[in-house]
C-alpha cells in the first residue's frame, strides 16, 4: 500500500513563528504536492514538485516555501506564520509521467496559529 | 473563479437508496475527472475516476457519469451504506495531476 506520512497531526504555533511541515512517501513517486483544505473552499494547491530540488508554485503560494532534497521527502515551510494560515495541510504524491492524476494523500496536519 | 463546483454542501440519503453527488466544471481542457472520499481527521482517498473521452465508469457500487456538453459529472452510489457517510470531493485534472482542481466538497449522510 502507498503510504504518505505527515510528521505532525496537530500543531499550535504563535504568529511570527517559523513552521515546518514534513511529508514522506514510500512508493518512489516522482511528484509530491502540498494542499490546504478550508471549509467551503475545497483543497487548494500551494506548491508541487516533480523531481528532487524542483518546485513549482500552485494557486496559493504566498507566505509558503518548500524544500525537496530527497525524492521521498517534501517539506512545507511557513517563514512567519500568520493567523490566516490556520488550516488543514495535506501532502500528496503521485507517479510521474502520463497518468490519471490520482493523488495519494497523507492524513493531514491541522495547524492553528494564535 | 471556481473551475470545479459542487453546489450542494450536504446530502442526506436513507440506507439502501441511491446517492447522487453532482459536480460542474468550466474548463473543457481537463483530461480526467476524479472523486475522492474523506473521513474526519483523515486524508482524502481516491474513489473513482473517468477519462474525458468516456461518459461512464463503474466500480462496484460506484458509478461516475460524465456529460461533456453540459460540463457536468455525477457520482452514483447504490446501494448507499452508513459507512459511505463522508465528504466527497470532485476533482478535475490534467494528465499527470500537476494541476488538479478540487470542488468544495459535499458531505453525505447515509441514515440507517
Amino acid at each position: 500500500d502507498v503510504k504518505v506520512t505527515q510528521s505532525s497531526r496537530y500543531l499550535v504555533k504563535r504568529t511570527g513563528e517559523k513552521v515546518f511541515l514534513e511529508c514522506v512517501q514510500d512508493m518512489d513517486h516522482e511528484n509530491m504536492f502540498w494542499y490546504r483544505q478550508d471549509p467551503g473552499l475545497g483543497l487548494r494547491l500551494i506548491y508541487f514538485s516533480y523531481d528532487v530540488k524542483m518546485k513549482e508554485k500552485g494557486d496559493i503560494p504566498e507566505g509558503y516555501s518548500v524544500s525537496r532534497e530527497k525524492k521521498e521527502r517534501f517539506s512545507l515551510i511557513l517563514e512567519s506564520a500568520s493567523t490566516n494560515q490556520t488550516s488543514m495541510y495535506l501532502c500528496a504524491s503521485s507517479w510521474g509521467g502520463p497518468n490519471t492524476g490520482e493523488l495519494f494523500f497523507g492524513e493531514g496536519s491541522r495547524l492553528t496559529v494564535l | 473563479d471556481q473551475q470545479v463546483k459542487q453546489n450542494s454542501p450536504s446530502l442526506s440519503v436513507q440506507e439502501g437508496r441511491i446517492s447522487i453527488l453532482n459536480c460542474d466544471y468550466t474548463n473543457s481542457m481537463f483530461d480526467y475527472f476524479l472523486w475522492y472520499k474523506k473521513y474526519p481527521a483523515e486524508g482524502p482517498t481516491f474513489l473513482i475516476s473517468i477519462s474525458s473521452i468516456k461518459d461512464k465508469n463503474e466500480d462496484g457500487r460506484f458509478t461516475v457519469f460524465l456529460n461533456k456538453s453540459a460540463k457536468h459529472l455525477s457520482l452514483h452510489i447504490v446501494p448507499s451504506q452508513p459507512g459511505d457517510s463522508a465528504v466527497y470531493f470532485c476533482a478535475a485534472s490534467d494528465t499527470g495531476g500537476f494541476k488538479t482542481i478540487f470542488g468544495a466538497g459535499t458531505r453525505l449522510f447515509v441514515k440507517a
